[in-house]
C-alpha cells in the first residue's frame, strides 16, 4: 500500500508559465516532506522540504504548500524553465515516530517545460 | 554536486551470485542511507546505519546486509541474487539523523 503517491506521472508546461505538482499522502505521523529532483543517470538531488508546523515554505521560484488536514503537498515552480525538465518525487518522513529519519518516496512526475 | 560517490556506475550479475556495492559519504555525515529503485518507482527505503550500527531497516530481506566504515565509506551487500534485485541502488548520507538526505549519483545492477 502507498503511503506517499504522485498520481501525475507527467506533467507538460511552456516555459515562463507555473508548473504544479502534486502529492498526496496516507500516513499521518508524516511530519518532514522534501522533494527531490532527478535527472537521467543522477541521483536524486533535494530541492525544497517543509515541516508539518508550517503550511508554506518558499526558495526562489519553488515553494511548497502542505495541506495537512487533506494530507496534500504541491510544489509550485514559477517560472518554469527548460532546465527544470527532470523526475520531481515527494517523499515523507516521521521523525517524531522514531522513523529515524529514513524517508518514503512517491513513483514521481516526469516534468518537461517547453520553450 | 552532492559529495557522495558510489562505485561500480553498473555492474552484470547473473542469479544466486553475490554482490557489493560501495559509497562514500560526504566528510562528517554519520548517518548513511541505502535505497532501491526499481524501473518506474520511487526509492525504497532497505537500511540505514548510524556510527557504524544499523539503526533502521524497512522491508528488504537479510540477504541485504550493510556495513559503514569510521571514513565516511559504506557498503550494501546483497547475498544470493535474485532477477527482482535489478534496480538502480541509491545510497544517501546525513549530517545528522534527520531526514535530510544527499543522494550519490547510484549503481545500476542487473541481475542476468
Amino acid at each position: 500500500d502507498q503511503q506517499v503517491k504522485q498520481n501525475s506521472p507527467s506533467l507538460s508546461v511552456q516555459e515562463g508559465r507555473i508548473s504544479i505538482l502534486n502529492c498526496d499522502y496516507t500516513n499521518s505521523m508524516f511530519d518532514y516532506f522534501l522533494w527531490y529532483k532527478k535527472y537521467p543517470a543522477e541521483g536524486p538531488t533535494f530541492l525544497i522540504s517543509i515541516s508539518s508546523i508550517k503550511d508554506k515554505n518558499e526558495d526562489g521560484r519553488f515553494t511548497v504548500f502542505l495541506n495537512k488536514s487533506a494530507k496534500h503537498l504541491s510544489l509550485h515552480i514559477v517560472p518554469s524553465q527548460p532546465g527544470d525538465s527532470a523526475v520531481y518525487f515527494c517523499a515523507a518522513s516521521a521523525i517524531s515516530g522514531g522513523s529515524q529519519g529514513n524517508l518514503i518516496f512517491g513513483k514521481g512526475t516526469k516534468l518537461s517545460v517547453k520553450p | 554536486e552532492t559529495g557522495v560517490t558510489q562505485s561500480p556506475t553498473h555492474l552484470i550479475k547473473t542469479r544466486g551470485q553475490q554482490v557489493t556495492l560501495r559509497c562514500s559519504s560526504q566528510s562528517g555525515h554519520n548517518t548513511v542511507s541505502w535505497y532501491q529503485q526499481a524501473l518506474g518507482q520511487g526509492p525504497q527505503f532497505i537500511f540505514q546505519y548510524y556510527r557504524e550500527e544499523e539503526n533502521g531497516r524497512g522491508n528488504f530481506p537479510p540477504r541485504f546486509s550493510g556495513l559503514q566504515f569510521p571514513n565516511y565509506s559504506s557498503e550494501l551487500n546483497v547475498n544470493a541474487l535474485e532477477l527482482d534485485d535489478s534496480a538502480l541502488y541509491l545510497c544517501a548520507s546525513s549530517p545528522g539523523q534527520g531526514p535530510l538526505s544527499f543522494f550519490g549519483p547510484g549503481t545500476r545492477l542487473t541481475v542476468l
